[in-house]
């Protein structure tokens, strides 16, 4: 199984700042086959980027996603307070899908 | 634009069965992919399987085969998650999440999750 490792484990920024966001596979992901997700408390995950770098529909473009092989960032512009939630990678370029562990992005 | 609603809470003992269901309204459903993924409250997401209704084909994660069934009744645009020889361990939030295909596997849209909870 490809196992993701998100880092950090928690970010503490301020509304307007950048955020970055990694996501490390232990093997190299097929076809960038990465998706990075958002959640708030008590609601189900959101889609934000698939194939790595390809904003979901009605993604502001403050997000970003970028990576290959088996280094994947996902990039927050001019942080919103909307913005402060748990972020995961996914991987589906093998089975079984897997998920990192999340990175909480926290004012 | 799909929508997907479950089925509510549970509450289980140890050793029984649970089926949790999602139902999708609004868009074709039959032939994309309907997966379950769960989370353990305040930990990560495990990817547990899925199903294109349309054709009834399955994949499965290796940890849960035999374990879990997924099935699907098209007249419905239902899809239904069947899990026996219930742990404490299984006590997670079950959501269904719409993907393209096998190979273009990002979720998309997803569930609002049922809370399956395994206590004696």
């Amino acid at each position: 199984d490809i196992v993701l490792t998100q880092s950090p484990g928690t970010l503490s920024l301020s509304p307007g700042e950048r955020a970055t966001l990694s996501c490390r596979a232990s093997q190299s992901v097929a076809s960038s086959s990465v998706s990075w997700y958002q959640q708030r408390p008590g609601q189900a995950p959101r889609l934000l980027i698939y194939r790595a770098s390809t904003r979901a529909t009605g993604i502001p473009d403050r997000f970003s996603g970028s990576g290959s092989g088996t280094d994947f960032t996902l990039t927050i512009n001019r942080l919103e307070p909307e913005d402060f939630a748990v972020y995961f990678c996914q991987q589906y370029g093998s089975s079984p899908l897997t998920f990192g562990h999340g990175t909480k992005v926290e004012i | 634009q799909v929508q997907l609603v479950q089925s509510g809470a549970e509450v289980k003992k140890p050793g029984s069965s649970v089926r949790v269901s999602c139902k999708a309204s609004g868009d074709s459903f039959s032939r994309f992919v309907i997966s379950w993924v769960r989370q353990v409250p305040g930990q990560g997401l495990e990817w547990m399987g899925g199903i294109i209704p349309m054709f009834g084909t399955t994949n499965y994660a290796q940890k849960f085969k035999g374990r879990v069934t997924i099935d699907a009744d098209d007249s419905t645009n239902t899809v239904y998650l069947d899990v026996r020889s219930l742990i404490f361990e299984d006590t997670a939030i079950y959501y269904c999440a719409r993907s393209y295909n096998w190979a273009e596997n990002w979720f998309d849209p997803w569930g609002q999750g049922t809370l399956v909870t395994v206590s004696s």
